[in-house]
């Protein structure tokens, strides 16, 4: 069964330096998402992303965040200058497009900020 | 503005009981999605039920149930006959609009304990 992908699952990076998370979405959805949860939390929504620029970003999705789709594969989430309260688990998530809407996750990068 | 309410924090079953986890949630939209995700304490967020605002047929997936009631504005999930391996974080999570891209809100999450 197709699934979403994502790569690292840990991060650990110390505060102000830049990462990258990488997604590989299934392939023929059009859909793109990124959503944290910090430890113990609820999941938020960070961004959507369809025909190659944002549809939508929430208040949390701030000028340190920026996202790509490089080639036809791959979707990232870069975070620019990393801070304490970064620390969070990122899913990335993928859709196509119909009617149902149903988001498939991928298992989620444990990023840890020191 | 949409909205997910899960009122009830932690539960704490014993196996074989049924356990009902509350949903309620606000949106202004008429056309709108609500789904419901497990969460393990390995992470991953697994995708358990679709159901769009126009379909208040209840649905029945094994020990799964949902009731949806637009007129209470809930979503709640009943699973029969608990077994350990249903512990894990439940969430409810709502879509508004008629088609694909928009915005999951989730709501805080039920911790479900099933004990031996």
């Amino acid at each position: 069964e197709p699934e979403v992908t994502q790569t690292p699952s840990h991060q650990v990076t110390q505060m102000g330096q830049e990462v990258i998370l990488r997604c590989v979405p299934i392939s023929n959805h059009l859909y793109f998402y990124w959503y944290r949860q910090i430890l113990g939390q609820k999941v938020e929504f960070l961004v959507s992303f369809y025909n190659n620029e944002i549809s939508e970003k929430s208040e949390i999705f701030d000028d340190q965040f920026s996202v790509e789709r490089p080639d036809g594969s791959n979707f990232t989430l870069k975070i620019r200058s990393t801070k304490l309260e970064d620390s969070a688990m990122y899913f990335c998530a993928s859709s196509p497009y119909r009617q149902e809407k149903e988001a498939f996750f991928g298992q989620g990068t444990r990023l840890t900020v020191v | 503005a949409q909205k997910v309410t899960q009122a009830q924090t932690e539960i704490s079953v014993v196996e074989k009981e049924d356990v009902t986890l509350d949903c309620v949630y606000e949106t202004r939209d008429t056309t709108y999605y609500l789904f419901w995700y497990k969460q393990p304490p390995s992470g991953e967020l697994v995708f358990l039920i679709r159901r769009n605002s126009f379909d208040e047929q209840n649905e029945i997936s094994g020990r799964y149930s949902w009731n949806f009631q637009k007129s209470t504005s809930s979503f709640n999930f009943t699973i029969t006959a608990s077994q350990v391996v249903d512990s894990a974080v439940y969430f409810c999570a709502l879509s508004e609009g008629e088609t694909s891209g928009s915005r999951l809100t989730f709501g805080e999450g039920t911790q479900l304990t099933v004990n031996p």
